[in-house]
């Protein structure tokens, strides 16, 4: 079975810029959630789809948006990039029974760095 | 907001040394995950123990919900389980709302 999937998996992006990074869930998991880590922060939740819908959200700021398809798969963007968005950013699938929590499946990240 | 606080932050270890790792959360969680974060970036999923013991070859964890706490034991470590470990947790009404500790760095020497 494969896992989750994340591209690209590393990006370079200037300042000002907009970015987008893919997320392909295990097959049959309907819940993806994204993660910022960085050296300062650690790992922050940003939010989580289930059934294209957004029903949880991190404390990030606007700039942040994401989107999920009815195949599950779900896209971040970030827009009017920042140094500080500079990251590792992490996706997690999860089987998802409507709302019962199950295990976290994670993807092996994309590295963003913003000069 | 609920804390999780993993000790310790550091640990260094000969190889075929037993370690425990510790993960208190402050508030009653609904779920709770180990990870271990290889030098790639990826989490590996260790275990998932809301409550109770598991064992998984060298490594083995126990989970104690009415305490708040859960333990991650490494026996016999090896070079190869260097990296960070994470613990985990998600509050009931979070969904998949993961909350991460800070995660105890482990360096394993020969």
């Amino acid at each position: 079975k494969a896992g989750v999937t994340q591209t690209p998996r590393y990006l370079i992006k200037t300042r000002g810029q907009q970015v987008t990074l893919s997320c392909s869930p295990i097959s049959g998991h309907r819940s993806v959630s994204w993660y910022q880590q960085t050296p300062g922060q650690g790992l922050q939740f940003l939010f989580e789809y289930f059934s294209e819908t957004q029903r949880n959200k991190g404390n990030f700021p606007g700039r942040f948006s994401g989107r999920q398809f009815s195949n599950s798969r779900s896209e971040m963007n970030v827009s009017t990039l920042e140094l500080g968005d500079s990251a590792l950013y992490l996706c997690a699938s999860s089987l998802a029974q409507g709302i019962k929590n199950t295990e976290a499946f994670f993807g092996q990240g994309t590295r963003l760095t913003v000069v | 907001g609920i804390q999780v606080e993993q000790s310790p932050p550091d640990l260094i270890l000969q190889e075929g040394a037993n370690s425990t790792l510790r993960c208190n959360f402050s508030d009653s969680v609904n779920n709770l995950q180990w990870f271990h974060q290889n030098p790639w970036g990826q989490l590996i999923n260790l275990f998932y123990i809301p409550s109770g013991t598991k064992q998984n070859g060298r490594l083995s964890a126990t989970t104690v919900a009415t305490e708040r706490y859960s333990l991650l034991y490494i026996s016999s470590s090896q070079t190869t389980d260097s990296g960070v470990y994470f613990c985990a947790v998600t509050l009931s009404g979070g969904y998949n709302k993961l909350i991460f500790g800070a995660g105890t760095r482990l360096a394993v020497h020969p």
